[in-house]
């Protein structure tokens, strides 16, 4: 059974970076079956698609993040991670990673396997 | 790239059916059958129980279905459960390799 956990600080100060892993176990990380994302949710508010990566390292993010985001990948531990620049108290969420599968000519389909969350709040 | 359009509440009795409305664009809903729902209770983490527009994963009960027509897709729970309250988001590909969800649907069940 696949497994996905979020790993990371609860606390970031504002202006500073964002950053979190995810950690894959039961399955492979590097299937040109799937992608694997990040999305967030905000208190009180909806989902929200933060970014991908291919087993390629191929990335693609969220237009309205795209200058702060950047997405990786390390095959030897098994895991991917998020960084995401200049915080903001607007940025305060619960973050998810999740695995996609990947559909024709490779386009990210849907979530299948979501990790269980975890809140980072931005505050001074 | 804007949110997917969801009502942000519906609500039915036990047995009864509700439909959930997901409007888009022609980039996103209307252009792709990459159309998925979740189910997500408060604190735990988003369940995918349609994908494909209108495929259930093993494990998701035949009550909920999918559908799409032109840029408005849709998730229909029947014989509704108490269990089954909860917020649901759709999810489209929206070319580009780019993703977009909903704003989300509360379901009450009476």
């Amino acid at each position: 059974q696949l497994q996905l956990q979020e790993s990371g600080p609860g606390l970031v100060k504002p202006s500073e970076t964002l950053s979190l892993t995810c950690t894959v176990s039961g399955g492979s990380i590097t299937s040109s079956s799937y992608y694997w994302g990040w999305i967030r949710q905000p208190p009180g508010k909806g989902l929200e698609w933060i970014g991908t990566i291919y087993y390629s390292e191929s990335t693609y993010y969220n237009p309205s993040l795209k200058s702060r985001v950047n997405i990786s990948l390390d095959t030897s531990k098994s895991q991917f991670s998020l960084k995401l620049s200049s915080v903001t108290a607007a940025d305060t969420a619960v973050y998810y990673c999740a695995r996609l599968m990947a559909g024709r000519a490779a386009r990210p389909k849907n979530f299948d396997y979501w990790g269980q969350g975890t809140l980072v709040t931005v505050s001074s | 790239q804007s949110a997917l359009t969801q009502p942000r509440s519906v609500s039915g009795s036990p047995g009864q059916s509700v439909t959930i409305s997901c409007t888009g664009t022609s980039g996103d809903v209307a252009g792709y059958i990459y159309v998925s729902w979740y189910q997500h209770h408060p604190g735990k983490a988003p369940q995918l129980i349609i994908y494909d527009v209108s495929q259930r994963p093993s494990g998701v009960p035949h009550r909920f279905s999918g559908s799409k027509s032109g840029n408005t897709a849709s998730l229909t729970i029947s014989g509704l459960q108490a269990e089954d309250e909860a917020d649901y988001y759709c999810c489209s590909y929206a070319g580009s390799y780019t993703l977009v969800f909903g704003g989300g649907t509360k379901l009450t069940v009476l």
